[in-house]
């Protein structure tokens, strides 16, 4: 069975810095997607990054870049220029390619607080 | 009215209530998903609905019942809940096949069972 880790409960960023949230996987599997979530306080838990394993380069949205190892089965998130609104919680997620629909597993979390 | 919506958004039952969670999505997705997410867990998947067949029950207790009338809607039903089922309950849904699409996530019924 797959699983996902993320070793850093909590972590803190001062404004306009870099951040750098660690997330590893387990799995025997080669074809599957990585994802990064976030989730405000209170609020939706929307999709921040995503990775295709078959891809080598890394993905890159605005801010946020992910450092993908494949052989290290590692998966961080860089968050640049850190904002106020990037405060919240952050899964890493692991999705399988080899089932018809979308059984995600979610890694336990780490809380980002931005300090102004 | 687009995405994901679940109601109510909070809800207070007793052991001994019967209530019913409801998520409708507004995306034309074919997969829907009932997790649980309490404090300091990872979300914890309880059901899948594909095309409104359950495809995926992660051995979880009679007490909660799902129900999936169609593609747009899922429901959850609770009965006899225990205090330790007090979480935050997350719908979500996605398109039936695999591929690069991922789950849209409704924001989620706060649940307190006393």
């Amino acid at each position: 069975a797959q699983t996902v880790t993320q070793s850093q409960p909590e972590m803190s960023v001062q404004e306009a810095e870099t951040v750098t949230l660690s997330c590893t996987y387990d799995t025997s599997e080669s074809d599957y997607y990585l994802f990064w979530y976030k989730q405000p306080p209170s609020r939706q838990m929307i999709l921040v990054i995503r990775q295709e394993a078959y891809k080598q380069q890394n993905a890159t949205e605005n801010r946020f870049s992910v450092n993908f190892q494949k052989a290290a089965k590692s998966f961080s998130l860089k968050i640049s220029d850190s904002q106020l609104g990037d405060a919240a919680m952050y899964f890493c997620a692991y999705r399988s390619a080899e089932t018809s629909y979308d059984k995600v597993i979610f890694g336990p979390g780490t809380s980002l607080s931005v300090i102004p | 009215e687009t995405g994901v919506t679940q109601t109510p958004r909070h809800l207070v039952m007793g052991m001994t209530n019967k209530k019913s969670l409801k998520c409708e999505q507004h995306l034309g997705h074919n997969a829907m998903y009932w997790y649980k997410q309490s404090a300091k867990k990872p979300l914890e998947l309880m059901f899948v609905y594909s095309l409104e067949e359950r495809v995926e029950n992660n051995s979880v207790p009679s007490r909660f019942s799902p129900e999936c009338p169609n593609s747009s809607h899922l429901f959850l039903h609770l009965h006899t809940l225990q205090p330790e089922d007090s979480a935050l309950y997350l719908c979500a849904s996605s398109p039936t096949s695999g591929g690069r699409e991922t789950q849209y996530f409704g924001p989620g019924t706060r649940l307190l069972v006393l």
